[in-house]
């Protein structure tokens, strides 16, 4: 059974570009969160994703935005890449069941580099 | 933003010893919650405690947490090598459903275990 995947594992942008990143969600889970860490930080909440409507919303600007799919996997996409936005960027997954214990399930992240 | 705030930013041991990690933190929680990263990659659960429980123990991990004091701690006894990760607090807000799966992470403490 295959746990949560992200793709790509690196990418190297410059200032003004346009980014999306990839996340397969854990099989049988429904509900996909994003977060960015920064280089010795603790992740921070984007947004979270339920039934491909955006549940929750942490506090990040419009250039962050997010998509659904059917299949429950999930898309980021950063518009107008700015230096600050280099960060490790961790999809997280779980069901309604876990969610209710509120324990996710993290993918290795995408490391995003913004030149 | 933060929740709170992790202490020690960083802990160095020799394996066989105790680590034990702080975690404060600002608003009402409907629970709290551990996770380990390695090497900047995906974080993995370790423990929840609610909010009604004062402690709770999985393995050679113990947990605390005091409410009043708006702290808890993490206990890894007899260390190993291996544990060597950053560990990360996390809170879930005491905000109804809708705070279901917004953690918001403390800052972390890197954890070294020497053999």
């Amino acid at each position: 059974d295959a746990g949560v995947t992200q793709s790509p594992t690196h990418l190297i942008k410059t200032r003004g570009q346009q980014v999306t990143l990839r996340c397969s969600p854990k099989s049988g889970h429904d509900t996909v969160s994003w977060y960015q860490q920064a280089l010795g930080q603790g992740p921070q909440f984007i947004f979270q994703y339920y039934e491909e409507e955006e549940r929750q919303r942490g506090n990040f600007p419009d250039r962050f935005s997010g998509h659904q799919f059917p299949n429950y996997s999930s898309e980021l996409n950063v518009n107008a890449l700015l230096l600050g936005d280099s960060a490790l960027y961790l999809c997280a997954s779980s069901d309604l069941y876990d969610l209710a214990k509120n324990i996710q399930y993290f993918g290795a992240g995408t490391r995003l580099s913004v030149l | 933003s933060q929740q709170g705030e992790e202490d020690p930013q960083a802990l160095s041991i020799q394996e066989g010893e105790n680590a034990t990690m702080n975690c404060s933190y600002k608003t009402s929680i409907n629970n709290l919650q551990w996770y380990r990263q390695n090497s900047g990659r995906g974080l993995v659960h370790l423990i929840l405690i609610r909010s009604n429980e004062r402690e709770k123990h999985s393995g050679r991990l113990r947990v605390t947490l005091d409410t009043s004091k708006k702290s808890s701690s993490l206990l890894i006894t007899a260390s190993r090598a291996a544990d060597t990760a950053s560990y990360f607090c996390a809170t879930v807000q005491n905000a109804g459903g809708t705070s279901y799966g917004k953690l918001t992470f403390g800052q972390g403490t890197i954890l070294t275990v020497h053999p």
